[in-house]
């Protein structure tokens, strides 16, 4: 069965800084990865996805994530953060044959300003 | 397009008592998926169905069930709701049963068992 990691439960930076969220997956075949944001009382909001080819991706909202396999990690990255960026995001991997996703217990993101 | 809506958005039941949630896909998508998402065991899958029929299941005791019509709205079932049912719960659509089609989710629905 699959499973995901994320290390850090809360995170907090600059506004400005650099971000990197760290996710690591375990899963037998080829993976679909994801990363999900949530802002307190909303729904999630898909920010971008890994199915194959380029291992980095880019998403919305001027996030990209790495697929490393070696590493199993599938890390969140966006060089300058805002504060409108303060959330909680979930990694998840999924199987591609149905809708059934296991996620990550989630890392909350504080941006100072 | 409208999104996903799920009703209600707030619900307060007691211990024992049953509860029914609803979720109305986005236009076109005929798969519904449910989750619950807590502070201790964050978010869990608990079923996806389409075209009407379960698909796949998470590990949740039978006391949770669901069910699609024919529309592609789906409705959750809790009976004798227990004190750690209190969650979020959260309803996702998409186009079809695959995870390369990308999910969208509802608000959740806020439900507190005393």
């Amino acid at each position: 069965a699959q499973s995901v990691t994320q290390p850090d439960i809360h995170i907090t930076v600059s506004e400005g800084a650099s971000l990197e969220l760290r996710c690591n997956y375990s899963y037998g075949a080829t993976p679909y990865l994801f990363w999900y944001v949530q802002s307190p009382g909303q729904g999630l909001q898909l920010l971008l996805k890994y199915f194959s080819g380029d291992t980095l991706v880019q998403g919305i909202k001027g996030f990209e994530a790495e697929f490393k396999r070696s590493q199993s990690s599938f890390n969140l990255r966006k060089p300058s953060v805002h504060w409108s960026d303060a959330a909680e995001y979930f990694c998840a991997v999924g199987a591609g044959n149905n809708n059934d996703m296991r996620f990550g217990a989630g890392t909350r993101l504080t941006v100072k300003p | 397009k409208a999104g996903v809506t799920q009703t209600p958005r707030y619900l307060i039941k007691t211990r024992g008592q049953q509860v029914t949630l609803s979720c109305s896909p986005i236009s076109g998508h005929r798969s519904v998926s449910w989750y619950q998402q807590t502070p201790g065991q964050g978010l869990q899958f608990l079923f996806e169905y389409f075209s009407e029929t379960q698909r796949n299941k998470g590990n949740f005791p039978g006391r949770f069930s669901g069910r699609q019509f024919s529309n592609s709205r789906s409705e959750m079932n809790v009976s004798t709701l227990e004190l750690g049912d209190s969650a979020l719960y959260l309803c996702a659509s998409s186009l079809a049963l695959s995870n390369i089609n990308e999910q969208f989710f509802g608000p959740g629905t806020r439900l507190t068992v005393l």
